[in-house]
């Protein structure tokens, strides 16, 4: 199974900031890596798939981004919306997996 | 707009079966894989398997595959999730998900909770 190792586990950031959250792949997934948003007691929301693509509907301050196999979403100009469980998940390869998550907090 | 409507959830004791059912609307249901997703009390996510769109063809966790069971009426526009011989660790949320255009699983519903327990 493809691992996905995501970090940080938690984070805490004030309103404003920047705010990066990667996932490292165990092994090649090419673009195939998407992020969700995940807000207390909701279900998760489609930010980005493709690893750079925002879906519709998503501020354009999320954005994803690659190097190799890490993956990155970073989320500019933080507001207190934005608090939530950020996922990032595979789907390369059966079977599909997903990172550990990272709860982040704003401050 | 689309809607994912899970239902069936509840407690159950170790070793029971259970059915959830996922009812959509707001698209045509005929058109698209579909999937079921997990969600743990610790908030951990694991992908249960999915269907194709005109259930012929199913894909599953390894781990989960002997005791799960993925099915559909496009008629009903509905999606199953038939779980037998649940243990403690089947407590969960159960999320049922579209699969898009991209490939990947763009709209969710709402959730349906597991509890197993005696």
């Amino acid at each position: 199974d493809i691992q996905m190792t995501q970090s940080p586990s938690s984070m805490s950031a004030s309103l404003g900031d920047t705010v990066t959250i990667t996932c490292l792949a165990s092994q090649d997934i090419g673009n195939y890596l998407s992020w969700y948003q995940q807000k207390p007691g909701k279900s998760p929301k489609l930010m980005i798939y493709g690893a750079t693509n925002l879906e519709d509907g998503v501020p354009s301050r999320f954005s994803g981004s690659r190097s190799g196999s890490d993956y990155s979403l970073t989320i500019n100009s933080l507001g207190y919306d934005d608090e939530g469980i950020y996922h990032c998940h595979q789907y390369y390869e059966y079977p599909l997996t997903f990172g550990s998550g990272t709860k982040l907090e704003i401050k | 707009e689309v809607q994912l409507v899970e239902s069936g959830g509840g407690l159950v004791q170790p070793g029971a079966s259970l059915k959830l059912s996922c009812v959509a609307s707001g698209f045509t249901f005929s058109d698209y894989w579909m999937s079921w997703v997990r969600q743990t009390p610790g908030k951990t996510m694991e992908w249960i398997g999915d269907i194709k769109y005109d259930g012929s063809y199913t894909n599953y966790a390894p781990s989960l595959k002997n005791r799960f069971t993925i099915s559909r009426d496009n008629a009903k526009s509905t999606l199953y999730l038939q779980m037998s011989n649940v243990r403690s660790e089947d407590t969960a949320t159960y999320y049922c998900t579209r699969v898009g255009n991209s490939y990947v699983m763009d709209a969710w519903g709402q959730g349906a909770s597991v509890t197993v327990s005696s």
